[in-house]
């Protein structure tokens, strides 16, 4: 079975410094995608970055950046820079090889970021 | 393109009642999904389908059936709805096994 942890219930940062949201994962698969996802107060479900486990680096998309940890099972999203807009709900996600006949997603509990002025 | 919709945004029902969700999306997409968000909680897949004609499980399908008569149409019906299934309910699609694209969602509340 697969499993997301997201230890940190909320995150607080002040504008324009960067703040790291912590993922754990547990998977036996050998192949397996991590997503990060961001959900604002409005409630839609907005994809942020891709990391594939056998990706070199690690994946990088605009002022977020996922780091990569492999051998601890870690796969923590870095946003630089924070905005406003940035305060939200943030979701880890995992796909597992076994089930891309499908391609599940299981989800972990979230962290709330607030980005105060 | 309007990506993935879904019908309606917002929904109060009886228990007991019976409604079907509807989620579409135009980018012509192999797989669809719906999962469900509970208060404080990620998303659980509920069901999911492969390809139109196809439909399977997921994490919690129990109260649940589903129908993908057109690929880009995927239908979550509630035959006899419980407070249990008061959720906010999420459509996603992708291109086979690449990345999730999620509807607005919709709210739904059963008393």
């Amino acid at each position: 079975a697969q499993k997301i942890t997201q230890t940190q219930p909320g995150m607080f940062v002040q504008e324009k410094e960067a703040v790291t949201l912590d993922c754990t994962y547990d998977t036996s698969d050998p192949s397996y995608g991590l997503f990060w996802y961001k959900q604002p107060s409005s409630g839609e479900m907005i994809f942020l970055i891709y990391q594939g486990s056998y990706d070199q680096q690690n994946a990088t998309e605009g002022r977020y950046s996922l780091n990569f940890q492999k051998a601890r099972k870690s796969a923590n999203l870095v946003i630089s820079a924070s905005q406003l807009g940035d305060s939200a709900m943030y979701f880890c996600a995992m796909r597992g090889v076994k089930e891309t006949s499908g391609s599940r997603l299981t989800f972990g509990e979230g962290t709330q970021l607030t980005v105060n002025p | 393109n309007a990506g993935v919709t879904q019908t309606p945004k917002f929904r109060v029902l009886k228990t007991g009642q019976s409604m079907t969700l509807l989620c579409a999306q135009d980018m012509n997409h192999e797989y669809m999904y719906w999962y469900r968000q509970d208060p404080g909680m990620g998303l659980r897949l509920i069901h999911y389908s492969v390809g139109e004609g196809t439909t399977a499980k997921g994490e919690v399908p129990d109260g649940y059936n589903v129908s993908r008569l057109k690929k880009q149409n995927f239908l979550l019906g509630l035959e006899s709805a419980a407070p249990s299934q008061t959720s906010v309910y999420f459509c996603a699609s992708s291109y086979l096994a690449e990345t999730q694209y999620f509807g607005p969602g919709t709210r739904l509340l059963v008393l």
